[in-house]
């Protein structure tokens, strides 16, 4: 697509129940990143793909945390037992390189997924 | 220590004024730098990259010290639509995740 697409765009959730975020990158893009935003702060990296690679999964909180990525293309963030310290904007991205080259340009980000546990 | 680190203002400045943002960032094997800017409620966009030698695109300009471990942007004649939170960003090395900053708010005013 032209874009990185994410899904849902909002997500209320009730304390202990299981969420899937969605994450649709820009067609041949080979890496792919989650990061959250809690509210005025930072982004927190959580976990990337690249290709066929075993995923970076260092910054996953808690293993309530997982995702996968399926044929190297659509992505899935699964929140097990949400706590209402996950909600935070859920934001993905994608690059054509693993990482950063030299001077290449960085990510593209979807619009993210708000995430709220009530 | 925070591994990126930035003043989060916020800063107001009226138009046309010049303000500069700085940040630091912990680990000296940093190998690329970047500025991105989010608007409110948006996702962060690229603004430009960093370089060693310093760079220049219109009324922005991206300065890096790596003895000081110290990067810094300019913005010349600020604009209303200047206003957001501008992000600065490392990668240590290729192969690894961007490391965001928590970011530096501007607000531009007539």
């Amino acid at each position: 697509g032209a874009g990185v697409s994410q899904s849902p765009s909002n997500k209320v959730t009730e304390k202990g129940k299981d969420v899937e975020l969605r994450c649709d990158p820009i067609s041949g893009h080979t890496a792919l990143y989650w990061y959250r935003q809690s509210l005025g702060q930072g982004l927190e990296f959580l976990i990337y793909f690249q290709g066929n690679s075993a995923p970076d999964k260092s910054g996953l909180p808690s293993d309530r945390f997982s995702a996968e990525r399926t044929g190297g293309s659509v992505s899935t963030l699964t929140i097990q037992r949400t706590q209402q310290e996950d909600s935070a904007v859920y934001l993905c991205a994608s690059s054509l390189v693993f990482g950063v080259v030299g001077g290449v340009p960085g990510y593209t980000f979807g619009s993210g997924t708000r995430l709220t546990v009530v | 220590r925070k591994e990126v680190e930035q003043d989060p203002g916020p800063f107001n400045v009226p138009e046309g004024a010049t303000v500069a943002f700085n940040c630091t960032y912990s680990n000296s094997a940093s190998q690329s730098f970047f500025w991105y800017r989010q608007d409110c409620r948006k996702e962060p966009k690229l603004l430009m990259s960093v370089y060693s030698s310093g760079n220049e695109d219109g009324r922005f300009t991206a300065q890096l010290n790596r003895a000081s471990q110290y990067i810094s942007l300019l913005i010349r004649d600020s604009k209303l639509s200047d206003s957001a939170t501008y992000l600065c960003v490392v990668n240590y090395q290729a192969g690894t995740a961007l490391i965001f900053g928590k970011g530096t708010t501007l607000s531009v005013s007539s």
